[in-house]
């Protein structure tokens, strides 16, 4: 079975301030990870994911996050952000292909509420 | 066009009644899903369906049933009403298998009084 922690429920910023939002997993078979989005009354977005390849995966808006399997990590951050990225951010993994069964239950975590100020 | 949809939007009712909730997608998935969002944003998976057919099925009270009537559509029925069922239902979909992206609809806000 899969877990993921996000350590923060809340990040206020000031606009054009850089922000990190953390994401830790657990699981003892490898995984795919992603960030999905949540803007005020929408359903989820998918922001970027990982599957396998280069460690560091890009948005198109600007968003990046990195994975660390030493550290069981999968942080997503910008460099500066806007009043548009206010957001509930969820960090999600489901095992990757190899590492059989076939459900691919994405498991998520609480949610990170990114509040971007003025 | 919408992707995923979802109706109704919201839906009040009192305990002990039964209701449904629909899902279509017009993206040409062969797996959808019902998950629940409670008050405090945390998101779990309910149901999968892949080709109309039932492969997770998480701990839900049996008052909860889904149906599949085909690859586009997921319906969610649920009996006998709780307080507890107050949540935002939401449906997705997306190819089979882990790596691919789910496409959420819009959510379903269920109120149990």
């Amino acid at each position: 079975a899969q877990s993921v922690t996000q350590l923060d429920s809340q990040v206020p910023v000031f606009e054009e301030a850089p922000v990190e939002l953390r994401c830790n997993y657990s699981s003892s078979v490898s995984v795919y990870l992603f960030w999905y989005v949540q803007y005020p009354n929408q359903g989820l977005q998918l922001l970027l994911k990982y599957l396998s390849g280069s460690t560091l995966v890009e948005s198109i808006n600007g968003f990046e996050a990195e994975f660390n399997k030493s550290q069981t990590s999968f942080h997503l951050r910008k460099p500066s952000v806007h009043i548009s990225d206010t957001a509930e951010y969820f960090c999600a993994v489901t095992p990757n292909q190899n590492s059989g069964g076939s459900n691919y239950k994405l498991t998520f975590g609480k949610g990170t509420l990114l509040t971007v100020n003025p | 066009d919408t992707a995923v949809s979802q109706t109704p939007k919201y839906l009040v009712t009192q305990m002990g009644n039964d209701k449904s909730i629909k899902c279509e997608q017009n993206l040409g998935h062969d797996t959808m899903y019902w998950y629940k969002q409670d008050s405090k944003k945390f998101l779990k998976i309910m149901f999968s369906y892949n080709n109309k057919e039932l492969i997770i099925n998480e701990t839900v009270p049996n008052r909860f049933s889904p149906k599949s009537p085909d690859k586009a559509h997921l319906n969610l029925h649920i009996n006998s009403l709780e307080l507890g069922d107050s949540a935002v239902y939401f449906c997705a979909s997306s190819h089979f298998g882990g790596a691919a992206e789910q496409y959420f609809g819009p959510g379903t806000r269920l109120t149990v009084t």
